[in-house]
């Protein structure tokens, strides 16, 4: 099972929205709505910003919302902050043998 | 206040070994399935192993089957890998993380435990 495939890198300015994509296949995104994003700063732990496709995590900014179509799912941040930059991973349920998928990672620029 | 927080990290000979272990408190910790999970430096997140909440049922990647064992200890809230053989490959943060209990997105991390394998 590969990993997910996400861009390596997005960039906006502040104020704006991107959208970050992260693409796997119908045994995972396409087939469970478990895909998770992470958020994480250099030389910190990641930190759950979105799970089960579209629920936003416990504190995080309602300006960060995920959704997905067939075998991609998006991260969308709208009204970039500077403290948004920040690299991003998706992750996908992936069945009982593999379980968790991850993605490349993408780096936020702002 | 949940927290994870990850020991025995180091530096180690290829072929090595080395055991990692995460405290949990601020939780059920027995309540929960708990879940390794690896970043080489500059790296994506790669999942490692998992074990349900009475430790009878583990599973790993691929690449670590045979070598490294996830295991726990309830009654002190505790999770532990032990990493036999290692491999220059396996040198990473390795970050305890306990999932929601609904799905496999994991809601708390430690802070990690960086093992370096280098001759």
């Amino acid at each position: 099972q590969s990993a997910l495939t996400q861009p390596p890198s997005a960039s906006g300015s502040p104020g704006q929205s991107v959208v970050i994509s992260c693409t796997g296949t119908s045994s995972d995104v396409g087939y469970y709505n478990y895909v998770s994003w992470y958020q994480q700063h250099p030389g910190k732990a990641p930190k759950l910003m979105i799970y089960e496709v579209r629920k936003r995590a416990s504190g995080v900014p309602d300006r960060f919302s995920g959704s997905k179509s067939g075998n991609t799912a998006s991260l969308t941040v709208s009204g970039l902050q500077a403290e948004d930059e920040a690299d991003y991973y998706c992750s996908s349920y992936a069945g009982d043998h593999y379980f968790v998928l991850f993605g490349g990672g993408t780096k936020l620029t702002v | 206040e949940v927290q994870l927080v990850e020991s025995g990290g180091g530096l180690v000979q290829p072929g090595g070994s080395l055991r990692l272990s995460c405290a949990a408190s601020g939780f059920t910790f027995s309540t929960y399935w708990m879940t390794w999970v690896r970043q080489a430096p500059g790296k994506g997140l790669e999942w490692v192993a998992n074990i349900k909440q009475d430790g009878s049922e583990t599973y790993y990647v691929d690449s670590v089957k045979g070598r490294f064992s996830i295991s726990r200890d309830n009654a002190k809230n505790s999770l532990y890998l032990q990493m036999n053989n290692l491999r220059a490959e396996d040198t990473a943060m390795y970050f305890c993380a306990k999932p929601l209990s609904t799905s496999w997105d994991f809601d708390y991390w430690g802070q990690g435990a960086l093992v370096t394998v280098s001759s």
